[in-house]
């Protein structure tokens, strides 16, 4: 299964966006990109997934590149709040199903 | 919607005492997984459920844990005897069937053994 690549660590200033890049060169056809973040002291919080359209919910923008080998997800008007761990996933299969493995994602800083 | 509901909250034990962990998911879910989080090893997968039934259980460290889902309602992760080296955050998650649906989290477990 696709390994994805994040940087470690990115900040952001309050109000503007938030771009987050993950790197996922051996995705395979079928596979999913999912983002998901960790507020501290919490469980990790789903925001969006995307198979090679770009996607937009209430949280977050999903753009995939054409060739499916990178992903950024975009915060539009960052928030304090939205200061957690960003995780960016592509589905492990097991039994059929899919099973989300986490990397250590990117530490998103949001600073006033 | 109640979320995933974990219990306790908190856990301080001893080493060598015997430590259950609770997990109740999501209504309507089928799938159920038990992850560990550390600092050294991040969020890993211990086991995974369908239908109550274990499917995946290759991330359970050794014998001295285990985990069991009595009915589509109730989980649990026991570790006996706890050591030291078993102090992380132990979170619980729920999935409605279809392999692409999202993973939903409860707010874990933090486990101090002692």
């Amino acid at each position: 299964d696709a390994k994805t690549t994040q940087p470690p660590s990115m900040d952001c200033a309050e109000g503007r966006a938030a771009n987050l890049p993950c790197n996922h060169s051996t995705i395979s056809g079928n596979e999913y990109v999912y983002w998901y973040r960790q507020i501290h002291s919490q469980g990790p919080q789903y925001i969006i997934h995307g198979l090679k359209n770009n996607e937009t919910n209430e949280m977050a923008s999903l753009i995939i590149t054409e060739d499916r080998k990178s992903s950024t997800l975009i915060l539009p008007h960052a928030t304090l709040r939205d200061t957690a761990v960003y995780y960016c996933i592509v589905r492990v299969a097991s039994g059929g199903s899919y099973i989300p493995t986490f990397g250590r994602g990117t530490s998103l800083i949001v600073h006033p | 919607d109640a979320g995933v509901i974990q219990s306790p909250r908190h856990e301080v034990t001893e080493m060598g005492q015997e430590v259950t962990l609770r997990c109740k998911p999501i209504s309507g879910h089928n799938s159920l997984f038990w992850y560990r989080q550390t600092m050294m090893r991040g969020l890993e997968l211990l086991i995974y459920f369908n239908n109550n039934v274990p499917i995946d259980d290759s991330g359970m460290p050794e014998d001295r844990f285990s985990a069991k889902m009595p009915n589509a309602s109730f989980s649990t992760l026991k570790i006996q005897p706890s050591e030291p080296r078993d102090s992380a955050v132990y979170f619980c998650a729920s999935r409605r069937d279809g392999g692409r649906s999202p993973l939903h989290f409860g707010n874990g477990t933090r486990l101090t053994v002692t």
